[in-house]
Formats: structure tokens, sequence, C-alpha cells
């Protein structure tokens, strides 16, 4: 099947820092990659929707000035988390669509970058 | 704006148990709706997906899923459950006309050997 892959898997940092995530498809391109942050026992939350070319769409509450998000190819987006707090911390989920399946593909995961911030 | 509403948080089976995990969402318009699962220590990946044709869906490792339009719903079954099943499941909707997929908060399903 199509694989996604997430960079780094672990990541701890200082606060005050900032950390980047890069997402890549790797058998597969993907016009839409999708963003989600995980919390403890809890579900995934939508934190932005990413298309290549152009700018991302963020949820209701995430702030765009702090998780940076970029798409410059249809194998690779990247997520930063600027000027990182310890609420921050979680575990960080992207998603990509195989251009190929249109609306109806299903999305692909990546294992997940969790940060911690110190 | 779409939700996912999954009514089992955590629900514990015998091995051999049948399984019905209930979904419901909110949205008007069409959609195309999703069960991932996540076995432990791995990543989300696809069960089974709805998005067109005969409302009942088969997907792998025996599990099924029904979307009855009436009452926004499309749960997940399996007749006959295995320890290996133990995992967490998620339901998940796309509304077509705006792209994103939107997951409920999971369930988590504990098979006892």
């Amino acid at each position: 099947g199509a694989v996604v892959s997430q960079h780094p898997s672990r990541v701890i940092c200082k606060s005050g820092t900032s950390v980047k995530i890069e997402c890549r498809s790797l058998d597969f391109q993907a016009t839409t990659m999708f963003w989600y942050r995980q919390f403890p026992k809890q579900s995934l939350m939508l934190m932005a929707t990413s298309n290549e070319g152009s700018k991302a769409t963020y949820e209701q509450g995430v702030e765009k000035d702090k998780f940076l998000i970029n798409h410059a190819s249809l194998t690779l987006s990247t997520l930063t988390v600027t000027s990182a707090h310890p609420e921050d911390s979680s575990f960080y989920i992207c998603s990509a669509r195989d251009k190929a399946g249109g609306y109806t593909g299903e999305l692909f995961f990546g294992e997940g970058s969790r940060l911690t911030v110190l | 704006a779409q939700s996912v509403s999954q009514h089992n948080h955590h629900v514990i089976l015998s091995e051999a148990a049948s399984l019905e995990l209930g979904c419901n969402y909110s949205y008007g318009g069409t959609v195309n709706l999703f069960w991932y699962v996540q076995y432990p220590g791995q990543h989300l990946q696809l069960l089974l997906k709805y998005f067109s044709g005969d409302p009942l869906v088969k997907g792998i490792k025996g599990f099924e899923a029904e979307f009855i339009k009436s009452k926004f719903s499309f749960n997940l079954r399996k007749p006959s459950v295995q320890w290996s099943d133990t995992a967490e499941y998620f339901c998940a909707v796309n509304a077509r006309r705006d792209d994103k997929i939107i997951f409920g908060k999971g369930t988590r399903l504990h098979i006892l050997p």
C-alpha cells in the first residue's frame, strides 16, 4: 500500500525554539495533505488542510502563525511549530490523499511525530 | 460544520463475541465515510470506506459497516471478534464539497482471550 513517512518520529526541544516536522508521500502524489494533532486517549483533531502550491487552510482555533505549514511539492509537506511551549507537546500526525483517488481516495497516515517541549 | 460522534468510548468483549460500534455524523450533504483502526504502537490504517453504491460495505479482517442515510449512521460490525482486534477504532466523515476529513473520538476495543 501507499506509504507516508514522517520525520522525526520523536523530538524534544526547549521552550521558545522552533521545530520542523516533515511529511512525505513515498510512492504516490498527494495534492492534499492533512495535519492532525492527537492528545492522549483522544481523537485526532484536524489542524489544517494543506494543498500543494497554495496556502494551508487552518481550522478554527489553530494559530496559523504558530503552526506554519508548507506544501512545496506533491510529495512533501512540512509543519513548523514556532516558538514552542510545553502546551504544544503532543502527537502530530500527517496524512495524505492520493491524487489519483480524488475525493474518494483514502487517507494514508504517517507514523506520527511526538513533540515534547521542555 | 461536520461532526462525528462515536457512542462507545471503551468496549470490552470476549473472543468470538459479536461487535457493533456506533458512529453518527452530522452533515446534510453528500459524504464519504470511513473506519480507521490503530493497533497498539502502529499508525492509523483504513478498515473500510463508503462513498457510493451498496450501503453495506465490507472491509478487511472480516469487518463490515452499514450506511443508513436516514439515521446519519455508519456502524461498524464484526460477527466474531478475535484477540488481535484489540485496537482503537475511529469513524471519520468527509463532506465532499469540503475535502477535509473529520474524526470521531475513537472507541478503544479490548478483546479478552
